[in-house]
């Protein structure tokens, strides 16, 4: 799988937006950008992918840079159940974990 | 999506001895994988489950270690064999069912192992 980075913790204020960021400079044309969510002693979570364009579903939105090479989950409003680790994955076949981002939500 | 169950949902086992995991989802499934996440750790993908062949195993794992069957396409078995402390992890199953072929997982809740 191509390489990702993300920042290791963010935090954000409880009912505001959370901008989660993601580089993938090494992207191929063909890879999907998959987000995926662990909350606190359960099973990773999918949470939403994307190609090209920006993508919506009921949980994010994900904004995908022109060039690919970068993309940004976006949670509207975050809640306390948001708190979560999230990964930005380029999955090939299997998927590869890497340290993700560690979002924590003050109220 | 599916429903996917794993049982044990825990165990505390002794050293030396052996748990298998059992993984059960509520549809046919192209593709099965076992992961461990060590405490504190991200996950690793352990092996590929294939049905009605050995299964495929990633580097450091190996299957003497961690033997895995797939009988059928809704079921799958993990054994942790000859148990040290430092196998003590969660162990998930996650499933692909291959719908799009964009490589979308979705996982089980997970067998908290605690090897004494």
């Amino acid at each position: 799988d191509a390489k990702t980075t993300q920042p290791n913790s963010m935090e954000s204020n409880e009912e505001e937006p959370v901008h989660l960021p993601c580089n993938h400079s090494t992207i191929s044309g063909t890879d999907y950008i998959h987000w995926y969510r662990q909350l606190p002693s359960q099973g990773p979570e999918y949470v939403i992918h994307g190609l090209t364009s920006n993508v919506n579903n009921r949980m994010a939105s994900l904004a995908i840079a022109e060039d690919r090479k970068s993309s940004t989950l976006i949670l509207h409003r975050a809640t306390l159940r948001d708190a979560a680790v999230y990964y930005c994955i380029l999955p090939v076949v299997k998927l590869t974990f890497g340290t993700g981002t560690r979002l924590t939500i003050i109220p | 999506s599916a429903v996917i169950s794993q049982k044990p949902s825990r165990d505390i086992c002794q050293r030396g001895t052996s748990l298998t995991i059992q993984c059960q989802v509520d549809s046919q499934v192209t593709m099965m994988f076992w992961y461990r996440q060590q405490p504190g750790q991200s996950l690793t993908l352990i092996a590929t489950a294939n049905q009605g062949s050995e299964a495929t195993y990633e580097s450091g794992f190996v299957i003497d270690k961690f033997p895995i069957s797939r009988p059928n396409l809704t079921f799958s078995t993990l054994t942790v064999s000859n148990m040290s402390p430092e196998d003590s992890s969660i162990y998930l199953c996650s499933v692909d069912f291959r719908r799009d072929r964009t490589g979308t997982q979705y996982f089980g809740p997970g067998t908290r192992l605690t090897v004494l």
